[in-house]
């Protein structure tokens, strides 16, 4: 079955290192993303991409890094520089919409189960 | 990037119809309105997604204004398990590729 999966479900980091947050998805979607999301709060964007060996940051970068080698794969690090952060994070993917050569916006997007990550 | 206004909260009884609204003035005409919600601890799933014409599916409805400055997930028949937090998010045109969510419209359905 196509979907897209996150790994760890939860993580626990020391401070001071550096982790990373595994999304995979087999759905050949082109754009893929990363949020974050703190109790009671919606989903907030760190990184997104749209085509292998490219992506944008989003509106809280700061503190993360990302790649995306491969069309399947966009693994989030969380960097010792990134000063809170324990919450939940989501993966998404999507397949981008272009018609006649215009983008016509995106169409749904699949969410992965998300990963809890706690600093002790 | 256009932006969303959505109530922070709204309640319903159980097999009553649920309208839930949402506003985007600064919608340009290629931007496309989408509709998530997230159930607790869970990604949000998609639900429904138009352009100008009003739209439906197995899940919901979605009614768009005519000037596109406004629109409404409709619920038919809200179930206990519809108490989620929607999301209503716009996509395309000069914001193409950047999927904001806001802060969304948590409907609690009452037995």
């Amino acid at each position: 079955d196509g979907g897209i999966t996150q790994s760890p479900k939860y993580l626990f980091r020391k401070e001071g290192q550096n982790v990373t947050l595994s999304c995979e998805q087999n759905l050949n979607h082109d754009a893929m993303y990363w949020y974050r999301q703190d109790p009671g709060q919606g989903l907030r964007l760190i990184y997104y991409s749209q085509i292998v060996n490219d992506f944008q940051k989003g509106d809280i970068a700061e503190g993360y890094s990302v790649s995306r080698e491969k069309k399947e794969s966009f693994p989030l690090t969380v960097t010792s520089a990134q000063k809170n952060p324990t919450a939940f994070y989501l993966c998404a993917s999507i397949r981008g919409h272009i018609k006649q050569g215009i983008k016509r916006g995106m169409t749904e997007a699949f969410f992965g189960q998300g990963t809890r990550l706690t600093v002790v | 990037d256009a932006k969303t206004t959505q109530p922070n909260s709204m309640e319903s009884n159980e097999e009553e119809p649920v309208h839930l609204p949402c506003n985007h003035s600064t919608i340009s005409g290629t931007d496309y309105i989408h509709w998530y919600r997230q159930l607790p601890s869970q990604g949000p799933e998609y639900v429904i997604h138009g352009l100008t014409s009003n739209v439906n599916n197995r899940m919901a409805s979605l009614a768009i204004a005519e000037d596109r400055k406004s629109s409404t997930l409709i619920l038919h028949r809200a179930t206990l398990r519809d108490a989620a937090v929607y999301y209503c998010i716009l996509n395309g045109g000069t914001s193409y590729g950047k999927l904001t969510f806001g802060q969304g419209t948590i409907l609690t359905v009452h037995p």
